[in-house]
């Protein structure tokens, strides 16, 4: 069974910091990693997708990387805006399907 | 360019009463998905559909039932709800690779 973990679970920071936040999983036998942003009381909105065969995809200010051997992805976040405060979730799927099993999400919150 | 419509977006039912959730998307897609999330919990699956006519069991599929009798839809059926099934619900639909979400259905049991 894929269990997702993300660290850290909360985060607040000034505005213009770069920002790392870190999502890892047990089972490397992944075909994509996808990684999502949640605004409170909202839906999920895709933000980058890796597939397997990627070492990273880059949107704007956001850039994700994937290492599968280690069971590890990195969404790097550049010079942070108060818009960018959101909970963020990465989602792998499991068990050799395309079923995206979800960590907790880190809650991020950028201050003026 | 709808993507993903879940019906409805709010609802309140009392004990001992049932619903269907609808979930609708326009792109084709074979899988679907239905979660819950609750604060703590993350996303847990409900049921999924790899195709018309299809579903299987999630992570925590007590209490609901599912359809898929058209390809772009799948419905989520809770029969006699229980305070416990207080959350928001989201479903998901993907071709292979990339999942996309509706807006949620929130859902409170009195």
């Amino acid at each position: 069974k894929q269990e997702v973990t993300q660290i850290p679970a909360a985060l607040s920071v000034p505005e213009g910091e770069n920002l790392v936040l870190n999502c890892s999983f047990t089972d490397s036998a992944i075909y994509n990693l996808q990684w999502f942003r949640q605004d409170p009381g909202k839906g999920l909105t895709s933000l980058l997708l890796i597939q397997s065969s990627q070492r990273e995809q880059t949107s704007g200010r956001l850039n994700a990387s994937l290492d599968k051997s280690s069971g590890r992805s990195t969404l790097y976040i550049a010079a942070s805006q108060p818009g960018d405060s959101a909970t963020y979730l990465c989602a792998v799927p499991s068990g050799g399907s395309y079923i995206p099993t979800f960590g907790r999400g880190t809650s991020l919150i950028v201050h003026p | 360019n709808a993507g993903v419509t879940q019906t409805p977006k709010f609802r309140v039912l009392k004990t001992g009463q049932s619903m269907t959730l609808l979930c609708a998307q326009d792109m084709n897609h074979e899988y679907m998905y239905w979660y819950r999330q609750d604060p703590g919990m993350g996303l847990r699956l409900i049921h999924y559909s790899v195709g018309e006519g299809t579903t299987a069991k999630g992570e925590v599929p007590d209490g609901y039932n599912v359809s898929r009798l058209k390809k772009q839809n799948f419905l989520l059926g809770l029969e006699s709800a229980a305070p416990s099934q207080t959350s928001v619900y989201f479903c998901a639909s993907s071709y292979t690779h990339e999942a996309f979400f509706g807006q949620g259905t929130r859902l409170t049991v009195v």
